[in-house]
């Protein structure tokens, strides 16, 4: 069945360099797009980017100076990685995907925090 | 980048009411409108896609209607398990955008 998870570190230093990956299984990542969404603790939901399925990218115009999208088709991962870290990026992070964003991670917890 | 501006942030409803909330989009996004809801602690599930499709599993007090600038989802009769908060979604062109928000709650 169709799944989504996100790994990475629950905390990263102010200034530092986070590197989340999202790990799909029950379709392929060269059929459908993955997005990153993210959410503050008690806020809304923050579109983050995208990597289309033929390899394209797409991003936040806020965030573009800072992130990027990548993936590896062999081992059906998405990875983002987000430089310059504040304390306003602390929150959860999402992966979601296939029709009409239907499917979604768990998400992950990021606290920036010295 | 396309701004969507979702009305009311907060909804106070009694179990049987029937709400509606509102998205309204800085410029045409040709129905390309999702909407999504989220209960503490969970991800965001999807209710409707394009306007009016309803997400299969997702019970038929949602539904959505709306066009050019102007979206809305309507919960003909409240539920206990419906309140939460609620997300409007464009996905008419890059980059996506949500809307704040609006969190459902009992009165």
């Amino acid at each position: 069945q169709v799944q989504l998870k996100e790994s990475g570190p629950g905390l990263v230093q102010p200034s530092q360099t986070l590197s989340l990956t999202c790990t799909v299984s029950g379709f392929s990542l060269t059929s459908y797009n993955v997005h990153w969404v993210r959410q503050p603790p008690g806020k809304g939901l923050e579109w983050m980017g995208r990597m289309r399925y033929n390899g394209d990218t797409s991003y936040n115009s806020a965030l573009k100076s800072r992130l990027s999208i990548s993936r590896d088709t062999s081992k059906n991962q998405v990875f983002l990685k987000m430089n310059s870290l504040q304390t306003d990026d602390t929150g959860t992070y999402y992966c979601t995907s296939k029709n009409n964003l239907d499917y979604w991670g768990q998400g992950v917890m990021v606290t920036v925090s010295s | 980048d396309i701004q969507m501006t979702q009305s009311p942030s907060l909804l106070s409803a009694s179990v049987g009411d029937r709400v509606t909330i509102n998205c309204k989009a800085s410029q045409n996004i040709n129905k390309y409108l999702n909407w999504y809801q989220q209960k503490l602690g969970e991800a965001p599930k999807l209710l409707i896609y394009n306007t009016n499709n309803l997400q299969t599993g997702i019970p038929s007090r949602f539904s959505g209607s709306g066009s050019g600038t102007d979206y809305t989802l309507t919960i003909s009769s409240l539920q206990p398990e419906d309140f939460g908060t609620y997300f409007c979604f464009q996905h008419n062109s890059w980059p996506n955008t949500f809307g704040a928000g609006t969190k459902l709650e009992l009165k």
